[in-house]
């Protein structure tokens, strides 16, 4: 099965900053990877999401970067705001419908 | 709001019970999935249905049971409770069959096994 990798597990930057996640994979064959925010006390909300056809994807601030040669994708946050503090999680589709997630990343932005 | 709905919110129940998590998947969606996510854990894929049938299973443990309604909603039944089952329960669901694959998650039933 698929085994996906992320890292940094905890991020501090300061509001204005960006903010980069990474994550791995394993199988070539995923070709769909979420990102979601998850908020304290709340269920994971899809915040950006990229298919193995695109090499990025904006949307605003946010944007997705994917490698499938080295099998890596990032998430950037730009112009970070005390808001976007959440633990943040990738995802990759792999076989089947399985959807594979990241341990988290919690990211704190200090005003 | 994702348009997935799950009940209860919250669960406590002691150890040896049985409980029953419910989900309502978003108006359209025919894939429902179930997710445990625990401190240590993670968010682990636990089981998911397409239109009333088992699609894929993940680590989903044998005291642990779901089904898929006709009306798709879906219910997962954990029972023989233990201490460390007490964790987030998530439903997710998206449109399969569609070019869409996007899950949508719920807010959860947080479940407490004392």
């Amino acid at each position: 099965g698929e085994n996906v990798e992320q890292h940094p597990s905890t991020l501090s930057v300061q509001e204005g900053d960006s903010a980069v996640i990474k994550c791995t994979y394993s199988d070539s064959a995923s070709n769909y990877f979420p990102w979601y925010k998850q908020e304290l006390g709340k269920g994971p909300q899809l915040i950006i999401d990229i298919r193995s056809n695109v090499g990025e994807k904006k949307d605003q601030r946010i944007a997705v970067t994917l490698n499938k040669t080295a099998k890596h994708f990032s998430l950037h946050i730009t112009e970070t705001q005390p808001e976007d503090s959440a633990v943040y999680f990738c995802a990759a589709r792999g076989d089947g419908n399985q959807f594979y997630f990241g341990t988290g990343t919690s990211l704190t932005v200090i005003p | 709001d994702s348009g997935v709905t799950q009940t209860p919110k919250h669960l406590i129940t002691a150890t040896g019970q049985r409980v029953t998590l419910r989900c309502s998947p978003r108006s359209g969606d025919l894939s429902v999935y179930w997710y445990q996510q625990s401190l240590d854990q993670g968010l682990q894929f636990l089981i998911q249905y397409y239109n009333g049938e088992e699609r894929a299973k993940g680590n989903i443990l044998e005291r642990f049971s779901a089904q898929q309604f006709p009306d798709l909603h879906s219910e997962l039944n954990l029972s023989s409770l233990e201490l460390g089952d007490s964790a987030l329960y998530f439903c997710a669901s998206s449109a399969e069959g569609s070019p869409k694959e996007t899950q949508y998650f719920g807010p959860g039933t947080r479940l407490l096994v004392l």
